[in-house]
């Protein structure tokens, strides 16, 4: 039984192209995130929903936008993507803001 | 100064010694630290949380946490090859519950 997962597990597409990542979390966690880990590994918070509310939108494009249609899912619509947007974008999911993390396996996005 | 800082290494150290990995942060407000082990290729897991000062010891594993000085560590005794991953440090500031992740410290332990 996978605790948080990701859709697809990888991505690879054309700059200016629109694509979707999902995320899921089957541990009942009030509080959900989306992290981009660069090319250098260095792992960056990007949004964050407590009970499908945005708390934590840190300086992304607004070509980024997440939804969370309930509190088990956080998906990313990523706009006319950019060769920078390649990374690794991992979900997570938390019971409170405060606590401990649970990853998702990640999706590789590659730009092209 | 950037808000969660740790030395990306590589640190190498011979099986059966003790890893000491570090991380000092910015904020003073910090109310919970986070250890974080990412395999090549996999996502973050966790192996240690800390939240008051002194030691905390779990197995192998003991995480020092010291909010005067401000930094955090992690101490792996008997370290093993199995060990040899990236160790990431995280921190969440008390009010706003943002965490912010180091760049993550690269262990090579060899046999």
């Amino acid at each position: 039984d996978t605790a948080v997962s990701q859709t697809p597990k990888y991505l690879v597409t054309q700059m200016g192209n629109d694509k979707s990542i999902k995320c899921e979390q089957n541990l009942g966690h009030d509080t959900m995130y989306w992290y981009k880990q660069d090319s250098k590994k260095f792992l960056k918070i990007m949004f964050s929903y407590n009970n499908k509310e945005l708390i934590i939108n840190e300086t992304v494009p607004n070509r980024f936008s997440p939804k969370s249609p309930d509190k088990a899912h956080l998906n990313l619509h990523i706009n006319s993507l950019e060769l920078g947007d390649s990374a690794v974008y991992f979900c997570a999911s938390s019971q409170g803001r405060g606590d401990e993390q649970f990853f998702g396996p990640g999706t590789r996005l590659t730009v092209l | 100064q950037k808000e969660v800082e740790q030395n990306s290494g590589p640190l190498s150290v011979p099986e059966g010694a003790i890893a000491s990995l570090n991380c000092t942060y910015s904020d003073r407000g910090s109310q919970s630290f986070f250890w974080y082990r990412q395999y090549s290729g996999k996502s973050p897991e966790l192996i240690m949380f800390i939240y008051s000062n002194g030691d905390k010891e779990d197995g192998r594993f003991t995480a020092q946490l010291n909010k005067a000085s401000q930094y955090v560590s992690l101490l792996i005794r008997d370290s093993q090859p199995s060990d040899s991953a990236t160790y990431l440090c995280a921190v969440i500031v008390v009010g706003y519950q943002k965490v912010t992740f180091g760049i993550g410290t690269k262990l090579q332990v060899i046999p």
